[in-house]
């Protein structure tokens, strides 16, 4: 079955250390992006990645990092310079074809700073 | 700065009868929209979409429904049922953005009560 598929599912976390979440797709899609998801709001875009080796920021990239090493995988460092990282973290991935619309989501993971 | 609205955090109706959920947006180069179905510690699901093109695309009990003058859409699902319960974000493309990127609302919660 293809799919995304995002470990931990949940994640804690101390103050003042790095995490990375796990974000892997089988779709063979090149395209894949990084939301956060906060109580009542939206999807905020964090970083994207249109082909390998490649990424830029989104709305609000301060404080994560990000690798795109092979095209199935797309890993994303919250780093202690996130001032708020307690949230749901989406990944997503879309086809290619010079103008992506239908992003496919994986079942997120929620961090928590304790 | 809110580009994509939805106005009303939750809705609540009664099985068999019409939902509807609306999106107000601010940007006019949004040319193609799409509602995504969100269950609680999950991934968002892609539903349907709209081209600007179009002012109606219909698939099954969903219509969305596009009024570009009023830039405002709605998403109607006939008849509702329990299982249609979640949370429904808007979300829109821009033209010209190659890498496809989604602006979300802050989502609407379903409830539809048997």
């Amino acid at each position: 079955d293809g799919g995304i598929t995002q470990s931990p599912k949940y994640l804690f976390r101390k103050e003042g250390q790095n995490v990375t979440l796990s974000c892997e797709q089988n779709l063979n899609h090149d395209a894949m992006y990084w939301y956060r998801q906060d109580p009542g709001q939206g999807l905020r875009l964090i970083y994207y990645s249109q082909i390998v080796n490649d990424f830029q920021k989104g709305d609000i990239a301060e404080g994560y990092s990000v690798s795109r090493e092979k095209k199935e995988s797309f890993p994303l460092t919250v780093t202690s310079a996130q001032k708020n990282p307690t949230a749901f973290y989406l990944c997503a991935s879309a086809r290619a074809g010079g103008y992506y619309n239908e992003q496919f989501f994986g079942p997120g993971t929620r961090l928590t700073v304790l | 700065d809110q580009q994509v609205k939805q106005n009303s955090p939750s809705l609540s109706v009664q099985e068999g009868r019409i939902s509807i959920l609306n999106c107000d947006y601010t940007n006019s180069m949004f040319d193609y929209f799409l509602w995504y179905k969100k269950y609680p510690a999950e991934g968002p699901t892609f539903l349907i979409s709209i081209s600007s093109i179009k002012d109606k695309n219909e698939d099954g009990r969903f219509t969305v429904f596009l009024n570009k003058s009023a830039k405002h859409l709605s998403l109607h699902i006939v008849p509702s049922q329990p299982g249609d319960s979640a949370v429904y974000f808007c979300a829109a493309s821009e033209r010209g953005t190659s890498y496809g990127k989604l602006t979300f609302g802050q989502g609407t919660i379903l409830t539809v009560h048997p």
